[in-house]
């Protein structure tokens, strides 16, 4: 049972715009703590896609963006690409005695 | 370019013990924070453990807490993982990660991993 909640699985068509959410509690996302996003593509280690709830490392397309309200956060994808098919993990940090860094539990995003 | 690459993983009976390394290069080790996370066959990610960039903080998962012990040797741009009393639910890809900052921000850098599997 993950800390930050997420659906397990997305579907889009290719071009079609996808949002993946992640929704936490007043100790981590509603106590003001940054939401960042990893890519994991098949077979390989996770990659940072976006960090401090909206920001997108250099060569992260545009297509990626996040955004953070309250206990949630989002990531939206537009002009979804085959190559977008990756597993998805949203994380932040968790103010409580029992927790420091804390992951959603990942959402699997299938191209049509 | 930063580099992490992760050695020490194999296959070790439960109860037993096993150290993790990781060498990183192509930045200033001692500026920031490292992370361990695994990764078990099939599921998503579990932090693990943290250590701030001096090593004067760690902090760790309740699954692994008075078990597993991160450590850094700043001199060597090092970063250890000692798991001892081993079980079979530790069995995962553990993966070396670089904080983007000193303390605690996010991760910027992985290494592709080092699988341990605990099996007797």
């Amino acid at each position: 049972q993950s800390v930050l909640t997420q659906p397990p699985s997305v579907t889009g068509a290719p071009g079609q715009r996808v949002t993946i959410s992640c929704t936490g509690s007043s100790s981590n996302i509603g106590a003001n703590y940054d939401v960042h996003w990893y890519q994991q593509l098949p077979g390989t280690a996770p990659k940072l896609l976006i960090y401090g709830n909206r920001n997108r490392p250099s060569g992260v397309p545009d297509r990626f963006s996040g955004s953070k309200s309250g206990t949630s956060a989002s990531l939206a994808i537009t002009g979804l690409q085959a190559e977008d098919e990756a597993d998805y993990y949203c994380q932040s940090y968790d103010g409580s005695l029992s927790g420091y860094v804390v992951f959603g539990g990942g959402t699997k995003l299938t191209v049509l | 370019q930063v580099q992490l690459v992760e050695s020490g993983g194999g296959v070790v009976q439960p109860g037993r013990s096993l150290r993790l390394s990781c060498a990183a290069s192509g930045s200033i080790f001692s500026s920031h924070g490292m992370h361990w996370v695994r990764q078990a066959p099939g599921k998503g990610l579990e932090w693990v453990a943290a250590i701030w960039y001096d090593g004067s903080n760690k902090y760790y998962a309740d699954s692994v807490k008075g078990r597993f012990t991160i450590s850094r040797d700043n001199s060597k741009n090092t970063l250890y993982l000692q798991m001892n009393s081993l079980r079979a639910e530790d069995t995962a890809v553990y993966y070396c990660a670089r904080d983007g900052g000193m303390v605690a921000t996010y991760i910027d850098y992985w290494g592709q991993g080092t699988l341990v599997t605990v099996s007797s």
